[in-house]
């Protein structure tokens, strides 16, 4: 079992439907990274949190310490959201583990 | 464009050939990563370099050495791979190792 889960794996929404990807996680933390990975390998960094919600544009992440979880999600999906979206947590700093993604498409 | 560089974007390599993968920013950043991604599975930390010394080797085979010669660039020095090898390389930095880390855009390496 990895000690980073997420779910679901894959994901397909018509433009304008709200998104939830979640991650589950079996260790202790410093912080959760949520990453963004589009075709091609780049990734781009979305959020790193340690407690409670942060907001960017028409993401939102949340985590629950208590019960190791976190949220992200979309708002007003749009077909430039279809993506891979990456859980990974930090035992120690950015020695990080990852989940295995979540690939998102979003159909106009 | 998030600041971190790799070079190059592609290689195909032979097993018994010698090449480096590059990893340059210009953030100010003190910590840098190595990543690797196969395919279907999870990314994977392989080194960790804060301010030039290695701090973190994730079990990584001698086949991959690591090279920090200043905070600003992070090398790979790639010898005898094997076809498994084939991966995703990705570098990433951030200001100390507990901060946000910035990610290149990866070098996909096919091993021959």
């Amino acid at each position: 079992k990895n000690e980073v889960e997420q779910s679901p794996q894959n994901l397909t929404a018509q433009e304008g439907e709200f998104i939830t990807i979640n991650c589950s996680y079996s260790v202790g933390i410093s912080a959760l990274h949520w990453l963004q990975q589009h075709p091609g390998g780049g990734i781009v960094s979305l959020f790193m949190l340690s407690s409670g919600k942060k907001k960017h544009g028409r993401l939102i992440a949340t985590i629950n310490i208590q019960e190791k979880h976190s949220s992200l999600h979309i708002t007003a999906s749009h077909p430039r959201d279809s993506a891979v979206y990456i859980c990974a947590v930090g035992a120690a700093g950015n020695k990080l583990t990852f989940g295995g993604g979540t690939r998102v498409l979003v159909k106009p | 464009e998030t600041g971190v560089t790799q070079t190059p974007r592609h290689l195909v390599m032979g097993m018994t050939n010698k090449k480096s993968l590059k990893c340059e920013q210009h953030l100010g950043h003190n910590a840098m990563y190595w990543y690797k991604q196969s395919a279907k599975k999870p990314l994977e930390l392989m080194f960790v370099y804060n301010f030039k010394e290695q701090t973190e080797n994730n079990s990584v085979p001698s086949r991959f050495s690591p090279e920090c010669p200043n905070s600003s660039h992070l090398f790979l020095h790639l010898h005898t791979l094997q076809p498994e090898d084939s991966a995703l390389y990705l570098c990433a930095s951030s200001l100390t190792g507990h901060t946000e880390a910035f990610f290149g855009q990866g070098t996909r390496l096919t091993v021959v």
